[in-house]
């Protein structure tokens, strides 16, 4: 069953520190698609960054990194340089090709960043 | 702004009523997705549209349905209402159906039912 797994409800850094977030996902597609959202505490979602399955590079966006691990089924995301803003709740989604782009969730990490 | 306008922002109800959840795709997306955010099941699928044709359903009950009008818009219609109900209703739209693309989310309803 196609199925993501943020196993961290919670997670706090210092402002400036880098943290990582973790995500695994359990597929026997080929072909699947890695996503990371933020979601202030205001609700909406706000796309973070994007890694295929046949990227051969991890995907980096500004301050924000995918560590993918194919064999390990992980697609970790590594802020660098917390800032106070980054307070937020963070899902992991996957989509997958033949799925008609639907995202498949995690239960989402909540990440404080404190001063 | 992302692009995909939803209304209303906030509805608060009573259980047993119905009511409709409007969703404006970003101009060009031709995909409509719905999902549901709610703290005991999480983010889930609900149903997709792409250029007015139902194309993907997830876990939406029977009675909720949707559809996509030929400017593009879609409506989720919520009856007999209960409290369970109660959630935030998400919009999404891309350009197409193929993996990867973009997904751009509204910014939700927040659903109250009592």
């Amino acid at each position: 069953a196609q199925k993501i797994t943020q196993t961290q409800p919670g997670m706090f850094v210092q402002e400036k520190e880098a943290v990582t977030l973790d995500c695994t996902y359990d597929t026997s597609d080929q072909s699947y698609g890695l996503f990371w959202y933020k979601q202030p505490s205001s609700g909406e979602m706000i796309f973070l960054i994007y890694q295929g399955s046949y990227d051969e590079q991890n995907a980096t966006e500004g301050r924000y990194s995918l560590n993918f691990q194919k064999a390990r089924k992980s697609a970790n995301l590594v802020i660098s340089a917390s800032q106070l803003g980054d307070s937020a709740m963070y899902f992991c989604a996957m989509d997958l090709s033949g799925g008609y782009n639907k995202l498949i969730f995690g239960a989402g990490t909540r990440l404080a960043v404190h001063p | 702004d992302s692009g995909v306008t939803q209304t209303p922002k906030h509805l608060i109800t009573a259980t047993g009523q119905r009511v409709t959840l409007r969703c404006s795709p970003r101009s060009g997306d031709l995909s409509v997705y719905w999902y549901q955010q709610s703290l005991d099941q999480g983010l889930q699928f609900l149903i997709q549209y792409y250029n007015g044709e139902e194309r993907a359903k997830g876990n939406i009950l029977e009675r909720f349905s949707a559809q996509q009008f030929p400017d593009l818009h879609s409506e989720l219609n919520l009856s007999s209402l209960e409290l369970g109900d109660s959630a935030l209703y998400f919009c999404a739209s891309s350009e197409g159906t193929g993996l990867g693309f973009g997904y751009t989310f509204g910014s939700g309803t927040r659903l109250t039912v009592v």
